[in-house]
């Protein structure tokens, strides 16, 4: 399975937001309600930010969310803080794997 | 809580056979729904899913390393442990294992990681 594409880099200012896309095909995305999303600082495992296209798990600030149309799912994140600089990946469950995105490498200016 | 940690050899020569174990806490993987998976990250490169064991045994596999791998549990030690055979330079990285939520479909929880290099 090839891996879902994301932009490998994006930059927006502290208090704007950005959506970040993770494009797949019918086999993966397209035909799945789980898509999950995850930050990553340098050099830190990742952190599960938003499970099942849309939903945050306890502690995730609702500044992040989620949202799937067609083989493309999408993360928006509000109000941009410094410490949302990041990578991003997403991931898509097809029953019996798994495919991560290339990731979104997320500067804030 | 729940934490993971990752454990095994830093450096693998080509050709070798690799066992990573990870030691969980904070849940069981005898609990209905419960499993752990492995997945690699290429040094400045993305996550990739390597395997996935369940409560009741099942397994499952990437498809483009499914015949070098083996995951296996062993639950009175709360451990998953993931073997590859035949390391190559390209599987250089940082290992994860990471719990899914139950029913599998997302990784709630990660451990640290661990680096393993592959060289001569």
């Amino acid at each position: 399975q090839s891996a879902l594409t994301q932009p490998r880099s994006v930059s927006a200012s502290p208090g704007r937001s950005v959506t970040l896309s993770c494009t797949g095909t019918s086999s993966d995305v397209g035909g799945s309600t789980f898509v999950s999303w995850y930050q990553q600082h340098p050099g830190r495992a990742p952190k599960l930010i938003l499970y099942d296209v849309n939903k945050r798990p306890s502690g995730v600030p609702d500044r992040f969310s989620g949202s799937k149309s067609g083989n493309t799912a999408s993360l928006t994140i509000s109000g941009l803080q410094a410490e949302d600089e990041a990578d991003y990946y997403c991931c898509s469950y097809a029953g019996t794997s798994y495919v991560f995105g290339t990731g979104t490498e997320l500067t804030v200016l | 809580q729940v934490t993971l940690r990752e454990s095994g050899p830093a450096l693998v020569k080509p050709t070798q056979t690799f066992t990573l174990t990870c030691t969980f806490s904070g849940f069981s993987l005898t609990t209905t729904g419960m499993s752990v998976s492995w997945i690699r990250q290429a040094p400045g490169e993305a996550l990739e899913w390597l395997a996935r064991i369940d409560w009741d045994d099942d397994e499952f596999y990437s498809t483009s390393v499914k015949t070098r791998l083996t995951i296996s549990k062993d639950t009175s030690k709360n451990q998953v442990v993931l073997t590859v055979t035949t390391m190559d330079p390209v599987d250089t990285g940082t290992y994860y294992c990471a719990r899914l939520t139950p029913y599998g479909a997302s990784f709630d929880y990660w451990g640290q990681g661990t680096l393993v290099t592959v060289s001569s």
